[in-house]
């Protein structure tokens, strides 16, 4: 696609329930990054993939959070027994490659209540 | 663990002034360095792609700096307007591509 795809873009979810997010990086982007941005703050570094190696989970807040790419191209990130501290919008970012720069997406807002 | 740091946090102007934004950052062993502006409630939009070998980017008003040894990069912005009220970003990329806090800038008219 032409850009950076993330679904849904909005999604109220109630405590406890599993979530699902979703990001489509560009084709052929090798690399692609999660972050999650609380309301009025900054980006916090959730979990990188880049190629077939090993993805850094380092940022991930919990064992509740997980994420997998399938095939080195769509991405997703599953948020289990979901906090109203989870609240927050989930960007996913890619790129080519080391020497090129990254292309976010639009975001999924989540709201738990 | 990559750190970075944005001056000014905020910063309010009236509109036609030139202003700069400074970023720092803790591992100069970069690719290269990305600055992004963030509207409120919206994605990142990239602005400018600095390799590690290059001095200096440009794009329209905006022109940013790149300092590797010494860990900083400016972003130059020429004859500010309205439009240009925003957060903006710098990422500094060795795959580990962590982000500042931002500078959240104001243009007024």
């Amino acid at each position: 696609g032409a850009g950076v795809s993330q679904s849904p873009s909005n999604k109220v979810t109630e405590k406890g329930k599993d979530v699902e997010l979703r990001c489509d990086p560009i084709s052929g982007h090798t690399a692609l990054y999660w972050y999650r941005q609380s309301l009025g703050q900054g980006l916090e570094f959730l979990i990188y993939f880049q190629g077939n190696s090993a993805p850094d989970k380092s940022g991930l807040p919990s064992d509740r959070f997980s994420a997998e790419r399938t095939g080195g191209s769509v991405s997703t990130l599953t948020i289990q027994r979901t906090q109203q501290e989870d609240s927050a919008v989930y960007l996913c970012a890619s790129g080519p490659g080391r020497d090129y720069g990254y292309t976010f997406g639009s975001g999924t807002r989540l709201t738990v209540v | 663990k990559q750190e970075v740091t944005q001056i000014p946090a905020a910063l309010s102007v009236p509109e036609g002034e030139n202003l700069v934004l400074n970023c720092s950052f803790t591992d100069s062993a970069i690719y290269n360095l990305q600055w992004f502006r963030q509207d409120p409630g919206k994605g990142l939009t990239s602005l400018l792609l600095i390799q590690s070998s290059q001095r200096e980017q440009t794009s329209g008003r905006l022109n940013a700096s790149l300092d590797k040894s010494s860990g900083r990069s400016t972003l130059y912005i020429a004859a500010s307007q309205p439009g240009d009220s925003a957060t903006y970003l710098c990422v500094p990329n060795n795959n580990d591509m962590r982000f500042g806090a931002g500078t959240r800038l104001t243009v007024k008219p």
